[in-house]
């Protein structure tokens, strides 16, 4: 069981916009610790896709987009591509555990 | 160009023991906090140790605490990972990864290897 939760699976069109959410607790998210976002395509390392809760790297797409409130967190995609399928995880630190905690991961599929 | 390459994995008994090393280039190593962060076969992510630039300070999963180490050799700009009394349980991919900045507690894991796969069977 995730300190992190996420949806396992979510799934949309091309074009269309979804979101993932990550609900966490007082010690984590809601302690103001901030949330980072992962993609994993298959068979890859993950990348960082949005950092401190809302920021994008460089040459990750607008269409792409963080945000955090209270316990939780959410990643918006917009304008859904096929090379979006991926895994993400969100990310934060945990202070009762003294350590980094992710979610449990959720699979996007683009129909 | 910043990279990370994890070496050192491999088959290994259960109860038996392991050293990971990644090898870092393109920046300044010894002002990076540094992570390990596993991933079993079809799962999820889990963090496992992180430890600070200048190695004084380590943290680690309650899932490893007491049978793995983290170090580091700024000089070689080298991370490790020894693993011992290693269970089935273990079997993953380790990702050797940079944090973003300072404070840890609050950067992202910026850079991530490709992985080494530990597999723990008899």
């Amino acid at each position: 069981q995730s300190v992190l939760t996420q949806p396992p699976s979510v799934s949309g069109a091309p074009g269309q916009r979804v979101t993932i959410s990550c609900t966490g607790s007082s010690s984590n998210i809601g302690a103001g610790y901030d949330v980072h976002w992962y993609q994993q395509l298959p068979g890859t390392a993950p990348k960082v896709l949005i950092y401190d809760s809302n920021s994008r790297p460089s040459g990750v797409p607008d269409r792409f987009s963080g945000s955090k409130s209270g316990t939780s967190a959410s990643l918006a995609i917009s304008g859904l591509q096929a090379e979006d399928e991926a895994d993400y995880y969100c990310q934060s630190y945990d202070s009762s555990l003294s350590g980094w905690v992710f979610g449990g991961g959720t699979k996007l599929t683009v129909l | 160009e910043v990279q990370v390459l994890e070496s050192g994995g491999g088959l290994v008994q259960p109860g038996g023991s392991l050293r990971l090393s990644c090898a870092a280039s393109g920046f300044a190593f010894s002002s990076y906090a540094m992570t390990w962060v596993r991933q079993a076969p079809g799962k999820g992510l889990e963090w496992v140790s992180a430890i600070v630039g200048g190695g004084g300070n380590t943290y680690y999963a309650d899932s490893v605490k007491g049978r793995f180490t983290i170090s580091r050799d700024n000089s070689k700009n080298t991370l490790y990972l020894q693993m011992i009394s290693l269970r089935a349980e273990d079997t993953a991919i380790y990702y050797c990864a940079r944090f973003r900045g300072q404070p840890m507690t609050t950067r992202c894991i910026d850079y991530w290897g490709q992985g080494t796969l530990v597999t723990v069977s008899s």
